[in-house]
């Protein structure tokens, strides 16, 4: 079964306005981390964000913000005031607890590509 | 300070050939993850280690092995290459083994096979 869910393949968002990704998780733990990463179409994987299962608060960075709502397992991003380097896939991701002192892969969901336009 | 560095960036192999991938992680991160990146695809896990130990590995077949050296460096083998082998590399680089440890990545290697 998919792990991760994002269903929103593609959008385009206009400079300077907020754009919200969708991202849905399927996990039986209690314990499990979220991850949302950026990838240009240089390639590399750029880590934006991290909530963890047990943080009571929604996780900021900078213009990045994740809207977790544990109950719906939905873990969206929020980037606010777009800019033309936005442009990217956007990856929502999530690591399991595999044992009491370990943890297991990071599982990746199909992506989501945002196109920033002037 | 650099971040996880990789290489070659790119390669071209023919099936049946064999390769091999090179990773050096953050300096003092420990643990060293590998995955495959088909286009179109989000990447998918192959193998972690953490203190030159196996601590994880995907589903993939027994021609993909890797180890991760004193120095925290690794190395991703691929043997008897597939069409299907082509994809982007990514290694990823983590303080340890601990809940909240963040993957930070490379740039990736290209493989196409030919």
């Amino acid at each position: 079964a998919q792990k991760i869910t994002q269903t929103q393949p593609g959008m385009f968002v206009q400079e300077k306005e907020a754009v919200t990704l969708d991202c849905t998780y399927d996990t039986s733990d209690q314990s499990y981390g979220l991850f949302w990463y950026k990838q240009p179409s240089s390639g590399e994987m750029i880590f934006l964000i991290y909530q963890g299962s047990y943080d009571e608060q929604n996780a900021t960075e900078g213009r990045y913000s994740l809207n977790f709502q544990k109950a719906r397992k939905s873990a969206n991003l929020v980037i606010s005031a777009s800019q033309l380097g936005d442009s990217a896939m956007y990856f929502c991701a999530m690591r399991e607890r595999k044992t009491t002192d370990s943890w297991g892969k990071l599982q990746f969901g199909a992506g989501t590509q945002v196109v920033v336009t002037p | 300070d650099a971040g996880v560095t990789q290489s070659p960036t790119h390669l071209i192999k023919t099936r049946g050939q064999q390769v091999t991938l090179r990773c050096s992680p953050i300096s003092g991160h420990k643990s060293v993850s590998w995955y495959q990146q088909v286009l179109g695809q989000g990447p998918q896990f192959i193998f972690q280690y953490y203190e030159k130990e196996e601590r994880g590995r995907g589903n993939f077949p027994d021609r993909f092995s890797a180890r991760q050296f004193p120095n925290y460096s690794s190395e991703l083998n691929v043997n008897a290459l597939l069409l299907g082998d082509s994809a982007l590399y990514l290694c990823a680089s983590s303080l340890g083994w601990g809940s909240q440890e963040t993957q930070y990545f490379g740039p990736g290697t290209r493989l196409l096979v030919l």
